[in-house]
């Protein structure tokens, strides 16, 4: 089944480590890639998005995610990361291949310690 | 704040019962995605509506359904509930989807469902 998977479900690193989170896609096709993230208690923001054009995308809060169309990849970075940080993070894909459907990732937990 | 707004933020009921979640779409939007997020499923899609006219349908169950109102907000009622459906319900909005274009998805607080 065609499906969104993300590696890692619970990441614990210090304040200062860099960060990468890994989502990979199945889908063919034209697709569209977004990272969202999810604070503790709260609702779901859009970190970045990728329709087109450069594949290196950069976001919010220091946020960036190469798209590496050979890889069915789009993994998120951040180089230094903040106690501010820790929440649940989702990678999701759009894809015409779907219905034009959002399909999410299971999520990574990402803790940050101070 | 996206703009998306959705009510009730809780909702405790009992087993059988049936709920009624209301939705607003940010203003100009004309697409409603409902989702429901609970720890065993993740976050699953559920149903969307443009315009009026369901669009596109996910996991959603039969005792569950939807609509989009002429003013352009939206509900999703669930019925002869059961335990497994104590979850977060998210509402999502976008300006369209018109077949080709895949919008962006902007995202309400959600309404917490416990079912007892």
């Amino acid at each position: 089944a065609q499906s969104v998977s993300q590696h890692n479900h619970h990441v614990i690193l210090s304040e200062a480590a860099s960060l990468e989170l890994g989502c990979n896609y199945s889908y063919g096709g034209t697709v569209n890639l977004f990272w969202y993230v999810q604070y503790p208690g709260q609702h779901l923001q859009l970190l970045l998005k990728y329709f087109s054009g450069d594949p290196l995308v950069k976001g919010i809060k220091g946020f960036e995610a190469e798209f590496i169309k050979s890889k069915f990849s789009f993994n998120l970075r951040k180089p230094s990361v903040q106690w501010s940080d820790t929440a649940e993070y989702f990678c999701a894909v759009n894809a015409r291949a779907a219905g034009n459907k959002l399909t999410f990732g299971g999520g990574t937990r990402v803790l940050v310690k101070p | 704040d996206s703009g998306v707004t959705q009510t009730p933020k809780h909702l405790i009921t009992a087993t059988g019962q049936r709920v009624t979640l209301r939705c607003s779409p940010r203003s100009g939007d004309l697409s409603v995605y409902w989702y429901q997020q609970s720890l065993d499923q993740g976050l699953q899609f559920l149903i969307q509506y443009y315009n009026g006219e369901e669009r596109a349908k996910g996991n959603i169950l039969e005792r569950f359904s939807a609509q989009q109102f002429p003013d352009l907000h939206s509900e999703l009622n669930l019925s002869s509930l059961e335990l497994g459906d104590s979850a977060l319900y998210f509402c999502a909005s976008s300006l369209g989807t018109s077949g080709g274009a895949m919008a962006e998805q902007f995202f309400g607080p959600g309404t917490r469902l416990t079912v007892l």
